[in-house]
């Protein structure tokens, strides 16, 4: 089945480092893939959406100039998150659709980036 | 923002017995997704029930869907301690993949061996 690669799954870095978050389509081509940040025991939101070929969409509160998308290929997006502070840490998680813009299917998620601040 | 909210917001059992979890939402939805999260993992599709469409079945899972309510149900039956995890609902208002999920807060499942 579909499978999405996240990468790194975990960063521990000090204030100021500027970190670099992979998001992958193994199996599948994605003009579209979308980024979230989790905190702890809360449910995920939307950051922006990566479009191939554009610019991402951010939502409505997320730094554009703080949270760095590129859409490289129809396979790889990023997230960087530029000179991180404490308050960054959180868990980001990627996800791309599935279906190749067929109605009704689901989206397939990377297993997530715990990022920490130090 | 969330727009969905899912209650409860923790639940508890015991092997063998069915948990049910409930979510609701506010706005017309193309489909309504279920999706479950390990800790610290990424998400895991479940099912996916089409705003046409009331019921639908996978293996141990039951959801449900009432657009006239705005609300939908996930059974799991026989629960197993495997089944410990928290799980969310998540609509999406477009009809293509490529459409953004709105999420709901998510239910913590602990299923007791």
């Amino acid at each position: 089945g579909a499978v999405v690669s996240q990468h790194p799954s975990r960063v521990i870095c000090k204030s100021g480092t500027s970190v670099k978050i992979e998001c992958r389509s193994l199996d599948f081509q994605a003009t579209t893939m979308f980024w979230y940040r989790q905190f702890p025991k809360k449910s995920l939101m939307l950051m922006a959406t990566s479009n191939e070929g554009s610019k991402a969409t951010y939502e409505q509160g997320v730094e554009k100039d703080k949270f760095l998308i590129n859409h490289a290929s129809l396979t790889l997006s990023t997230l960087t998150v530029t000179s991180a502070h404490p308050e960054d840490s959180s868990f980001y998680i990627c996800s791309a659709p599935g279906g190749q813009g067929r109605s009704n299917q689901p989206q397939h998620f990377g297993d997530g980036t715990r990022l920490s601040i130090l | 923002s969330q727009q969905g909210e899912e209650d409860p917001q923790a639940l508890s059992i015991q092997e063998g017995e069915n948990a049910t979890m409930n979510c609701s939402y506010k706005t017309s939805i193309n489909n309504l997704q279920w999706y479950r999260q390990n800790s610290g993992r990424g998400l895991v599709h479940l099912i996916l029930i089409r705003s046409n469409e009331r019921e639908k079945h996978s293996g141990r899972l039951r959801v449900t869907l009432d657009t006239s309510k705005k609300s939908s149900s996930l059974l799991i039956t026989a629960s197993r301690a495997a089944d410990t995890a928290s799980y969310f609902c998540a609509t999406a208002r477009g009809e293509t993949s490529g459409s953004r999920l709105t999420f709901g807060e998510g239910t913590q499942l602990t299923v007791n061996p």
